[in-house]
């Protein structure tokens, strides 16, 4: 069966630190890939997707994520983090079967100190 | 404004009690989605409908059933056969076949009794 699995569990970082956030997913198809967040009350949002072409996408609020075919892998990257993306971020794929169906991973709760 | 509606926000169940949780969409999507998020465990895959009147079992439908009469409304009900139904459901919409954006509603906290 098709899963995404995310790295980290809970990651702590202090203010301007660099956030990478580890995504991998087990299918041998067609993929689209994506990564949402979800802010303290909010509702889950898209951060940034990936469909084809450049394997280096980019999101909103000066996040990022590469696409690494060979290692099944959609990491998540920001340089410079702010209190303000202190949330919980997932990783998520959509598999090309006979119908479209959005796997998510487990998540990965960030929290940023000021 | 559109978007999607989960009613309601908070939801509780007593043992053997059937429940519905009710989620509209005024998005004019055709495919629909029902979640069931766990601390630590991430979104879980109940059901999904890509269009009016047909819908697919997700990783977890076990206690679980839903139907699609109309294309904004996708409810889903929580049987007594689901034995441990406390948790956060999330639905969600998209434009099938090339699901670019998921857009979620707001969630409803079931708890049980």
């Amino acid at each position: 069966a098709q899963s995404v699995s995310q790295h980290n569990h809970h990651v702590i970082l202090s203010e301007a630190a660099s956030l990478e956030l580890g995504c991998n997913y087990s299918y041998g198809g067609t993929v689209n890939l994506f990564w949402y967040v979800q802010y303290p009350g909010q509702h889950l949002q898209l951060l940034l997707k990936y469909f084809s072409g450049d394997p280096l996408v980019k999101g909103i609020k000066g996040f990022e994520a590469e696409f690494i075919k060979s290692k099944f892998s959609f990491n998540l990257r920001k340089p410079s983090v702010q209190w303000s993306d202190t949330a919980e971020y997932f990783c998520a794929v959509s598999v090309k079967t006979s119908y479209d169906k959005v796997i998510f991973g487990p998540g990965t709760s960030l929290s940023v100190i000021p | 404004d559109g978007g999607i509606t989960q009613s309601p926000k908070y939801l509780f169940r007593k043992e053997g009690q059937n429940v519905t949780l009710s989620c509209e969409q005024n998005l004019n999507h055709d495919a629909m989605y029902w979640y069931r998020q766990d601390p630590g465990q991430g979104l879980r895959l109940i059901y999904y409908s890509q269009i009016v009147n047909d819908f697919q079992k997700g990783d977890i439908a076990e206690g679980y059933s839903v139907s699609r009469e109309k294309k904004e409304s996708f409810p889903l009900t929580v049987t007594s056969a689901q034995k441990n139904p406390t948790a956060f459901y999330l639905c969600a919409s998209s434009t099938p076949y090339n699901n670019e954006k998921l857009f979620f509603g707001s969630g409803t906290q079931l708890s049980v009794l």
